[in-house]
C-alpha cells in the first residue's frame, strides 16, 4: 500500500545535537511538507518542497534544515539552533497540481529534548 | 488572502448527541475545503473534501458537511456522536491558484461524554 513512513516515532535530543527525521513517500506524490505541532496549537509549516532539489521556508524555518535530493525522501534536521524543539512533527506530500486531493500526512515524530 | 477560522477550541457534547464544528473560511477565489481528523499521537487523516461537485458532503464515519458560499463557512457534523469520535479536528482551505498550499485552521478537540 501507497503511503509515508515517518521514522523514528518517538526521538530523544540532548541539549547541542542535531537530529534528522525521516520521512518518505511511495505515493509518487511531487510536494512534501514538514509540520510541527505544540499542544493545544495546530500545525505550523517549518519547510516545504514542491520538486526535487528545491525547497522553500516555511513559517518557522529557523533552527531547521532540509534536503529534496529524491522525489521520494524529505528529511528534517532540526539543528541545535532550534532553542525549543520538543514538539510533535508531521511529514506530509501531495501532488502538486492536484488541488482537489488534499494531503497525505505520517504518523509522526514525537521529539523530546532530554 | 486565505485563511480559516475554527470556532471553540473544545467542544464536548455526550455519546448519541449532534456533533457540530464550526469552520469559516477566507478566499478571494473558489476554494478547495477539507476537514481532517487527527487521534493522540498520529498523522492527520482526510475526512472529506468540498471540490465544488455538491455542496453537502458526506465522508467518512458518518461526517458530512455543507458549503456555504454566503455565509462563507463549511461545519462539519454527525447526528449520533460516538465515544470513538473523541480526536481532533482541523479545517482547511486551499485556493484554485497554481502551487497553492493548505492553510489549516487552529483546530478544535472533541470530547465525548457517555
Amino acid at each position: 500500500d501507497g503511503g509515508i513512513t515517518q521514522s523514528p516515532k518517538y526521538l530523544f535530543r540532548k541539549e547541542g545535537q542535531n537530529v534528522t527525521l525521516s520521512c518518505e513517500q511511495n505515493l509518487n506524490h511531487d510536494a512534501m511538507y514538514w509540520y510541527r505541532q505544540d499542544p493545544g496549537q495546530g500545525l505550523r509549516l517549518i519547510y516545504y518542497s514542491q520538486i526535487v532539489n528545491d525547497f522553500q521556508k516555511g513559517d518557522i524555518a529557523e533552527g531547521y534544515s532540509v534536503s529534496r535530493e529524491k522525489k521520494e525522501s524529505f528529511p528534517l534536521t532540526v539543528t541545535s539552533a532550534q532553542k525549543n524543539p520538543t514538539a510533535f512533527y508531521l511529514c506530509a506530500s501531495s501532488i502538486v497540481e492536484g488541488k482537489a486531493d488534499g494531503y497525505t500526512f505520517g504518523s509522526g515524530t514525537r521529539l523530546t529534548v532530554v | 488572502a486565505q485563511s480559516v477560522t475554527q470556532l471553540g477550541s473544545h467542544v464536548s457534547v455526550s455519546e448519541g448527541a449532534l456533533v457540530l464544528l464550526r469552520c469559516n473560511y477566507s478566499s478571494s477565489v473558489p476554494p478547495y475545503l477539507f476537514w481532517y481528523v487527527q487521534y493522540p499521537n498520529q498523522g492527520l487523516q482526510l475526512l472529506l473534501k468540498y471540490t465544488s461537485a455538491a455542496t453537502l458532503v458526506k465522508g467518512i464515519n458518518g461526517f458530512e458537511a455543507e458549503f456555504k458560499k454566503s455565509e462563507t463557512s463549511f461545519h462539519l457534523t454527525k447526528p449520533s456522536a460516538h465515544m470513538s469520535d473523541a480526536a481532533e479536528y482541523f479545517c482547511a482551505v486551499r485556493e484554485y491558484s497554481s502551487a497553492s498550499k493548505i492553510i489549516f485552521g487552529s483546530g478544535t478537540r472533541l470530547s465525548i461524554r457517555p
